[in-house]
């Protein structure tokens, strides 16, 4: 059972709106990454945020930003929303830097843009 | 660039052995991971393996690297119809400060009785 809790579940928006996605992760995990995956494809990295401060990102531009909260929840928001944002989006929390398989994944956010 | 491809789909009769290939172009990997995914699910981490071992095994999960080729591979001893669902293999290291997973596009696995 996954400690990492995102919501809303699903969300439809048009296009040029904008969108905050939730997560909640585990306690005491103070490394929160986003990732998107379209459909069909893998996962694709979006940003990572440690101790509040964004500590890494992907390839994408500046309309998707990110807050990380000391309660260990976060925000993904996406300005100026495109066709091609509709995806599943994972929030995934782990202690420190999160390698060795320390990641845990929510069940994600699934986005419909219109 | 980094990048992982694996095949789209295998289909195995249940009980049979089932392999997943995957290969990785980044030397610098220091991890290889195998993910499930079930529908509506997020991911779940099957196992992991370091850049320097050859091979893990884990219960019914057999992982081998070869990283002269860069080639990692799940076998899946006595599929059953619960192991239906899409494994990707991924890989991450140490990009400037922050530990990204760089994933493959999922191989489909489905179970023929």
């Amino acid at each position: 059972e996954t400690g990492v809790t995102q919501s809303p579940t699903h969300l439809i928006k048009t296009r040029g709106q904008q969108v905050t996605l939730r997560c909640s992760s585990q306690s005491g995990h103070n490394t929160v990454s986003w990732y998107q995956q379209a459909l069909g494809q893998g996962p694709q990295f979006i940003f990572q945020y440690y101790r509040e401060e964004e500590n890494g990102r992907g390839n994408f531009p500046p309309r998707f930003s990110g807050l990380q909260f000391p309660n260990y929840s976060s925000e993904l928001n996406v300005n100026a929303l495109e066709l091609d944002d509709s995806a599943l989006y994972l929030c995934a929390s782990s202690r420190t830097g999160g390698e060795v398989g320390g990641y845990t994944f929510g069940s994600g956010t699934r986005l419909t843009v219109v | 660039g980094e990048d992982v491809e694996q095949s789209l789909f295998l289909s195995v009769r249940e009980g049979d052995s089932s392999v997943i290939n995957c290969t990785y172009t980044d030397s610098s990997s220091t991890y290889l991971y195998w993910y499930k995914q079930e529908p509506g699910a997020g991911l779940q981490l099957l196992t992991y393996i370091f850049s320097n071992m050859d091979m893990k095994q884990d219960q019914r999960l057999t992982v081998l690297l070869n990283k002269k080729d860069k080639h990692l591979s799940l076998r899946i001893a006595d599929t059953q119809t619960g192991d239906s669902a899409i494994y990707f293999c991924a890989e991450s290291g140490r990009y400037s400060s922050a530990s990204k997973i760089i994933f493959g596009s999922g191989t489909r696995l489905s179970i023929r009785p």
